[in-house]
């Protein structure tokens, strides 16, 4: 099984800041990597597919890069509707959520 | 607009059954690949399994915790999809989201939620 892990697991920012999470796959999954955002009792919402993709109607201060283990979510300029806990999820074999990294206000 | 509705979640005790249904409008339900994901209450997101389109195959496939246990279904004629639930277990207790996507899923339902508790 290949394993996601997300850092941090809690990020602290403020409107404005710019944002970085890391997802980590145990073993090589390509580019077949997805990001999703997901506010409190809400439906997530796809962000990013294929690691650098951006999904339709999603504002262009979120963008995603890497390849083979290594991935990253960057939001450039933090806004209040930004707040929300975000997922990656591979899909190269099976497919595999990370647990999740709250940003949070600080 | 997409539109994807969950319904059939309730409360079962533990090795009872339940069958949820997920119907779907906007989009061209036979030519999609559905997925169906759950989420602990206060936990992340866990993929449950998915099926291909008929023309696809119409293959599934499932989750290790679920495998054996859980099936999904299509009816391409009512543009809806199933999970059908047994042997449940107080760890199936989750939202279970209904998705539209065999990879990565860009539409979901609101979800419906599953108590497994004697």
């Amino acid at each position: 099984d290949i394993q996601m892990t997300q850092s941090p697991s809690t990020l602290s920012a403020s409107v404005g800041d710019r944002v970085t999470i890391t997802c980590r796959a145990s073993q090589s999954i390509s580019s077949w990597l997805a990001w999703y955002q997901q506010k409190p009792g809400k439906a997530p919402k796809l962000l990013i597919y294929k690691a650098s993709s951006l999904e339709s109607g999603v504002p262009s201060r979120f963008s995603g890069s890497g390849s083979g283990t290594e991935f990253t979510l960057t939001i450039s300029s933090l806004q209040p509707d930004d707040f929300a806990t975000y997922y990656c999820q591979q899909y190269n074999t099976d497919r595999t959520f990370g647990q999740g990294t709250k940003v949070e206000i600080k | 607009e997409v539109q994807l509705v969950e319904s059939g979640g309730g409360l079962v005790k533990p090795g009872g059954s339940l069958r949820l249904s997920c119907a779907v409008s906007g989009l061209t339900f036979s030519n999609a690949w559905m997925t169906w994901v759950r989420q602990a209450p206060g936990k992340g997101l866990e993929w449950v399994g998915r099926i291909k389109s008929k023309p696809d195959g119409g293959t599934t496939d499932y989750a290790a915790p679920v495998k054996g246990r859980f099936t999904i279904s299509r009816d391409d004629s009512k543009n809806t999809l199933y999970l059908q639930m047994n042997s449940l277990k107080t760890e199936d207790t989750a939202v279970y989201y209904c998705t539209r996507g065999g990879d990565y899923s860009n539409y979901w339902g609101l979800g419906t939620l599953v108590t497994v508790s004697s």
